[in-house]
């Protein structure tokens, strides 16, 4: 399996100061069709993740332009420019570049 | 579109866990998804379970093949998974989602999520 490693574990934000999460596949996850199979997810305290970033890059459906993916191949960074308290929770990776998918350990992001 | 699980909280060792999950708002014979189980063990990293496609196709994690069966009910608009000869191991928080492709790109859909704890 394809071991998914996030950093940091905690990210401790300031409201209206930009954060960053590293991720590291042990793989590849460049496709041959050019995409990046990389998705991030947040799961807000006592909710279900929802998507935010997939196929590397392609912000999901409603979600805020200050949430942005970037990195291909093994290395990959999510950048949120301007941190909102609505924001705070637990952001985690997947590849699906292969079965099965696999999760980082996640990363929580709290208020300062 | 909505996604409910439903099934006991609480199951004996060795025996199976039963879930199913309900959908709303969109139809299991959407030609575009894939329907899945994702668990959460307590503390630990997220597990894909395993998908089905309408057409009664389905794929597990290798982890799990020998004791995972994903159905799909389309009249009902529901799909179903079994675990069978559950451990402590397999308390978690159980969601059923829904995904853009066979390559589980795109969870999109998830359901609010049923804790299932194995314990005599």
């Amino acid at each position: 399996d394809i071991v998914m490693t996030q950093s940091p574990l905690s990210l401790p934000v300031t409201p209206g100061e930009a954060a960053s999460i590293s991720c590291r596949s042990s793989q590849s996850l460049l496709h041959s069709n050019g995409y990046n199979y990389l998705d991030w997810y947040l799961q807000k305290p006592g909710k279900s993740p929802q998507v935010l970033i997939y196929l590397g890059s392609t912000r999901a459906s409603g979600v805020p332009d200050r949430f942005n993916g970037s990195g291909s191949g093994t290395d990959f960074t999510l950048k949120i420019s301007k941190v909102e308290a609505e924001d705070v929770g637990v952001y985690y990776c997947m590849q699906a570049i292969q079965i099965p998918p696999t999760f980082g350990g996640g990363t929580k992001v709290e208020i300062k | 579109l909505q996604l409910q699980e439903a099934g006991p909280g609480l199951v004996k060792p060795s025996e199976t866990l039963s879930l199913t999950c309900t959908v709303s708002g969109g139809s299991v014979t959407d030609g575009t998804s894939y329907w899945g189980w994702i668990r959460q063990p307590p503390g630990k990293d997220m597990e894909w379970i395993g998908s089905i496609y309408y057409n009664e196709k389905s794929y597990n994690n290798p982890s799990l093949e020998s004791r995972v069966t994903i159905s799909i009910d389309t009249p009902r608009n529901q799909f179903s998974l079994k675990l069978r000869s559950v451990t402590a191991a397999d308390t978690a928080i159980y969601y059923c989602a829904r995904h853009a492709g066979k390559l589980v790109v795109r969870i999109d859909s998830w359901g609010q999520g049923t804790l299932v704890t194995v314990s005599s």
